[in-house]
Parts: structure tokens; C-alpha cells; sequence
């Protein structure tokens, strides 16, 4: 119940395209729900986060879309750009801070 | 400029050696954090800090060891008891005393055996 679960493991797209990334989580009880990006050599940064008292969250061509019934999260990144590539995870948290990453998207935007 | 250090970049461990991986955080975060990082499995929990002369195991906690004995640093050691210690290992910290603030990460310590 503490898994999230991360989709495609792979990705490759267009410059100019939109990249999907997706996320099932099964505990209810998860609030908070971040996007990391991760560079070759490097760690995380956070990209950006939602709460579930929203359906969407917007900040420059990345979006987070939940859906509180599917237990489902996605990241959508508009435009996507060849300094994009890089690897993304999802991640869940609950009243523990406790954060539980998704097994991670690497994702190639071609020229 | 705030931030996570952590060293060394690269270590090499001998059969039957403990060593110590260092982070350093001046940001003034109450909470840090370590994970490990194995190809295709994410990031996974090793152990957690609130606050300083306290901390919690992770999900993997087995083989490793922590101190937090001042606010700034929580150094981890990798004991002779981890039979596969080859990973990256990636230290955070957070504001702490709140839930589900922000963790920052630092460029992490990639550990192979020798």
C-alpha cells in the first residue's frame, strides 16, 4: 500500500512534442505529491507539487493532473525541449513526511 | 549560496570497511534526510532526522548507520553488515516540523566496492 507506481519507464519525444509521465498510488492517505528532476551525476530537484484539494497545478509548461478517485497523478511537460532530458520522479507523502518516489522515467527530447 | 554538500563524489569500499559519507546543509533545515539510489528502483529511504540528537530508520536501514549531532550534519555510515553497497546515495534535508515541505537534495556519493 506504500508503492507508487511510475509509467512509462522510458520516453522518447519531439522537440516541440508533450511528454506524459504517470502515477498510481494506493494509500489514501498521501497528501502531497511532488515531481522531482534528476540530471546525469546529479540529485533531485524539486520540480513542482500538488495537494489534492486541486484537480491541476500549472507552472510553465509543466503540469501536475490529479484525479483523487483514480488515485492517479500525472506530469505533462508542454513544449518539451531538448534540456528536458533528464530523468523524473514521482513521489507521495502522508502525515508521516515520509516521501515514496516512483521507480523513475527517463526521458529523451529529441532535436 | 545555501545549499547540501556532500562528499566524497566518488568512494570505493574494500570488503570487511565501514565508510563514512559525508552532508553538510546550510540552509538551516531541522530535517535531513538519506536515500540510496539503484538503477530502475527509485529512491529508497535509508534514515531520517527531525532533529538534531534524534533519528529514525528507513525503509532499508539494515547495514547502515547514522549521527546527527549537530544541525548542519548527518553523516552516514556504510557498514561491513551491507552486503551490496554499491549505489548512489543522495542526502536532502527539509524545513522540518511541518509535513511534506520541500526536500532539497544535494549531488550525492556514488559508493563501488573495490
Amino acid at each position: 500500500q506504500q508503492q507508487v507506481k511510475q509509467s512509462p519507464q522510458s520516453l522518447i519525444v519531439q522537440k516541440g512534442g508533450i511528454s506524459i509521465i504517470n502515477c498510481a498510488y494506493e494509500n489514501t492517505a498521501f497528501d502531497y505529491f511532488p515531481w522531482y528532476q534528476q540530471f546525469p551525476g546529479k540529485g533531485p530537484a524539486l520540480l513542482i507539487a500538488i495537494r489534492p484539494d486541486v484537480s491541476e497545478k500549472k507552472e510553465g509548461r509543466f503540469t501536475i493532473s490529479f484525479n483523487k478517485s483514480a488515485k492517479q497523478f500525472s506530469l505533462h511537460i508542454m513544449d518539451s525541449q531538448p534540456g528536458d532530458s533528464a530523468t523524473y520522479f514521482c513521489a507521495a507523502s502522508g502525515n508521516t513526511g515520509k516521501l515514496i518516489f516512483g521507480q523513475g522515467t527517463t526521458l529523451q527530447v529529441k532535436p | 549560496d545555501g545549499g547540501i554538500t556532500q562528499s566524497p563524489k566518488y568512494l570505493f569500499r574494500k570488503e570487511g570497511q565501514n565508510v563514512t559519507l559525508s552532508c553538510e546543509q546550510n540552509l538551516n533545515h531541522d530535517a535531513m534526510y538519506w536515500y540510496r539510489q539503484d538503477p530502475g528502483q527509485g529512491l529508497r529511504l535509508i534514515y531520517y532526522s527531525q532533529i538534531v540528537n534524534d533519528f529514525q530508520k528507513g525503509d532499508i536501514a539494515e547495514g547502515y548507520s547514522v549521527s546527527r549531532e549537530k544541525k548542519e550534519s548527518f553523516p552516514l555510515t556504510v557498514t561491513s553488515a551491507q552486503k551490496n553497497p554499491t549505489a548512489f546515495y543522495l542526502c536532502a534535508s527539509s524545513i522540518g516540523g511541518v509535513f511534506n515541505q520541500p526536500q532539497h537534495f544535494g549531488d550525492g556519493t556514488r559508493l563501488s566496492i573495490l
